[in-house]
């Protein structure tokens, strides 16, 4: 069955450090993939994607992904965290049957 | 300004009363989609539609039902609510073809069912 799987359910970092959340998914062939950023109480809002070609895309807030078809990842980085990226972040995949699939959610929370 | 609207956005109700959460887009999106929130599982998928009049069901459609009759509203509805479907519920829409998948959510409606 198809999946998307986020490994650590809270990571906590100091503010200036980097940052890695990880993102595996289990597809039969390459999906459309997607991270997003959602802040307490709030929607979700889209921070990049991944269609095809380059694997190392860049997003927005200073956020990149590295897509790896070796590994089935999509791990999302930041060089240097700020307080303000403290929120839950969603790694998710569609193929092209249009179902959606969302992986459980990393919650970052980022110390002073 | 682009948008996908959710309401209410706050619902309390009770035991087996119907309700129906709406969903609009301004965006003339062909694919519109509802997911539940429950803390630890993430979003999952109730119900998606690929253009009016087709609908399919996701990862958890038991207990839903929905209905595309215009592209720019896709009404979520529960007929007979239960307390297992108390959650926060988005709203979202999309563009179709490739390279053009980027779903914009609404803003969310949380319902409590008692």
């Amino acid at each position: 069955a198809q999946s998307v799987t986020q490994p650590d359910i809270h990571i906590t970092v100091s503010e200036g450090a980097s940052l890695e959340l990880r993102c595996n998914y289990s597809y039969g062939a390459t999906p459309y993939l997607f991270w997003y950023v959602q802040s307490p109480g709030q929607g979700l809002q889209l921070l990049l994607k991944y269609f095809s070609g380059d694997t190392l895309v860049q997003g927005i807030k200073g956020f990149e992904a590295e897509f790896k078809r070796s590994q089935s990842s999509f791990n999302l980085r930041k060089p240097s965290v700020h307080w303000s990226d403290a929120a839950e972040y969603f790694c998710a995949a569609v193929s092209g049957t249009y179902k959606y699939i969302f992986g459980t959610g990393t919650r970052l929370k980022v110390l002073a | 300004e682009a948008q996908v609207t959710q309401n209410p956005r706050y619902l309390i109700t009770v035991t087996g009363k119907k309700l129906t959460v709406t969903c609009s887009q301004n965006m003339n999106h062909e694919y519109m989609s509802w997911y539940r929130q429950d803390p630890g599982l993430g979003l999952r998928q109730i119900y998606y539609s690929m253009n009016v009049e087709v609908t399919d069901k996701g990862d958890v459609p038991e207990g839903y039902k929905v209905s595309r009759k215009e592209k720019r509203n896709f009404p979520l509805i529960l007929e007979s609510p239960s307390p297992n479907q108390t959650s926060l519920y988005f709203c979202a829409s999309s563009s179709m073809g490739q390279g053009k998948n980027i779903q914009y959510f609404g803003a969310g409606t949380r319902l409590s069912v008692l």
